[in-house]
């Protein structure tokens, strides 16, 4: 079954520490991966995806297809970095729907 | 910029009423999806169409319809309002062409079913 898990629905982080929300997909083919973020008040916008391989406001993620995950890592968290962040697969297939993670709430702790 | 307009940022309707909620978007988009966002189950799809006039039921589809008449309009209807419709609604659409095209949002729509 194609799924994409989040594990942790909240993640608090200080400011100036690491960060790394998690996210592990189960698809059988070769999906495209996305996150998205929504920052308070602002509407769900596309933060990076994985063919790109850019680092979008410091975060990366790279795409692991051993372990099936794309985790988003940012060495130094910033305050404004609080948002709500979801992981999302693309399918190849046109036919297969896009899927989306629960999300995980990035709280960053001054 | 991509604008993907939803007709309202609120809205409060009574149970068993019908219900439209209405999106525009402005880049000439084949693809359409409607959300809805709920604490802790992230986002649940309803409803997406690829073409003017088709449209294909996504996880959630009961208690709801869509309508797709001109390419830059998908509008969400909920038949008979009940109160577990109360959400966040998102509408969102996307480039045809290759199914792995980013997604463009609207703000959302909080509806309250009273």
């Amino acid at each position: 079954a194609q799924r994409v898990t989040q594990p942790e629905k909240l993640l608090s982080v200080f400011k100036g520490a690491p960060v790394e929300l998690k996210c592990n997909y189960s698809y059988s083919g070769s999906p495209e991966l996305f996150w998205y973020v929504q920052y308070s008040r602002q509407r769900l916008q596309l933060l990076l995806r994985h063919i790109s391989r850019e680092s979008i406001k410091g975060f990366t993620a790279d795409l692991n297809k051993g372990e099936t995950s794309f985790h988003l890592k940012k060495p130094f968290a910033q305050e404004e970095d609080s948002a709500m962040y979801y992981c999302a697969l693309s399918p190849m297939n046109r036919d297969d729907k896009i899927i989306f993670g629960k999300g995980t709430r990035l709280h960053i702790l001054p | 910029d991509v604008k993907v307009t939803q007709s309202s940022r609120y809205l409060v309707k009574r149970t068993g009423e019908k219900v439209f909620l209405e999106c525009v978007q402005d880049m000439d988009h084949e693809n359409m999806f409607w959300y809805r966002q709920d604490p802790g189950l992230g986002l649940r799809l309803i409803y997406f169409s690829y073409d003017v006039k088709m449209k294909e039921k996504g996880d959630i589809p009961e208690g709801y319809s869509v309508s797709r008449e001109k390419k830059e309009r998908f509008s969400l209807i909920l038949e008979s309002a009940s109160t577990n419709q109360t959400s966040m609604y998102l509408c969102a659409s996307s480039k045809q062409g290759r199914s792995n095209q980013p997604q463009h949002f609207g703000d959302g729509t909080r509806l309250s079913i009273l």
